[in-house]
């Protein structure tokens, strides 16, 4: 089955604790991105990579870092989370970056910073 | 810069009646994609279409329409006699190579009633 896997799926942890989340897919997609939803805001995207080592910022990239070392793989590391960066994470891919067929979305990642 | 708003936060409807979510897109760019998506209470992000800025024709899948009109920059989505299984929120998205990125409008919640 064509998906985007994300892990975990909820995640509390503590203020400064290193994490990441990891976004893998099955579909050859060049294009993978993630983004955050908070309530009143939709999503807002926080980096995107069109293609192997090739990664750039969104709207919000603030407090995290991405690396894109294999096509499938697209992880979201936050270094050192604060409370403000609990949200709703979404990663997508698409097989271009025009977002051909769709960008297909992870079931998301509740992140909850303490 | 891009922007897309959708003004309606949240509709109510009785189940059978249709219903007009409103789309309003802002760029500079000529070439660029709308997109739809709906999140069910469930929390996953659903593709619904794809349009690019080239093709004005409208276009419908069963209960769903959508009108695509340049002239006002709006991408209205309508679902004909509504159902409970529509209650979502919905989300109107832009995409233009320019910015390289995939802006969400806030959303609009419907709910469906009987």
């Amino acid at each position: 089955e064509a998906q985007v896997t994300q892990n975990p799926r909820y995640l509390i942890t503590v203020t400064g604790k290193k994490l990441t989340v990891t976004c893998s897919q099955n579909m050859n997609h060049e294009y993978m991105s993630w983004y955050r939803q908070d309530p009143g805001l939709g999503l807002r995207q926080i980096y995107y990579s069109m293609n192997v080592e090739v990664t750039d910022k969104g709207d919000v990239p603030e407090g995290y870092k991405v690396s894109r070392k294999e096509k499938r793989n697209f992880p979201l590391i936050l270094e050192s989370p604060s409370p403000n960066q609990t949200s709703l994470y979404f990663c997508a891919s698409s097989l271009s970056r025009q977002g051909a067929g769709g960008y297909t979305f992870g079931s998301g990642t509740r992140l909850t910073v303490v | 810069a891009q922007k897309v708003t959708q003004a309606q936060t949240e509709i109510s409807v009785v189940e059978k009646e249709d219903v007009t979510l409103d789309c309003v897109y802002e760029t500079r760019d000529t070439t660029y994609y709308l997109f739809w998506y709906k999140q069910p209470p469930s929390g996953e992000l659903v593709f619904l279409i794809r349009r690019n800025s080239f093709d004005e024709q409208n276009e419908i899948s069963g209960r769903y329409s959508w009108n695509f009109q340049k002239s006002t920059s709006s991408f209205n989505f309508t679902i004909t006699a509504s159902q409970v299984v529509d209650s979502a929120v919905y989300f109107c998205a832009l995409f233009t190579g320019g910015g390289n990125k995939l802006t969400f409008g806030t959303g609009t919640q419907l709910k469906v009633e009987l």
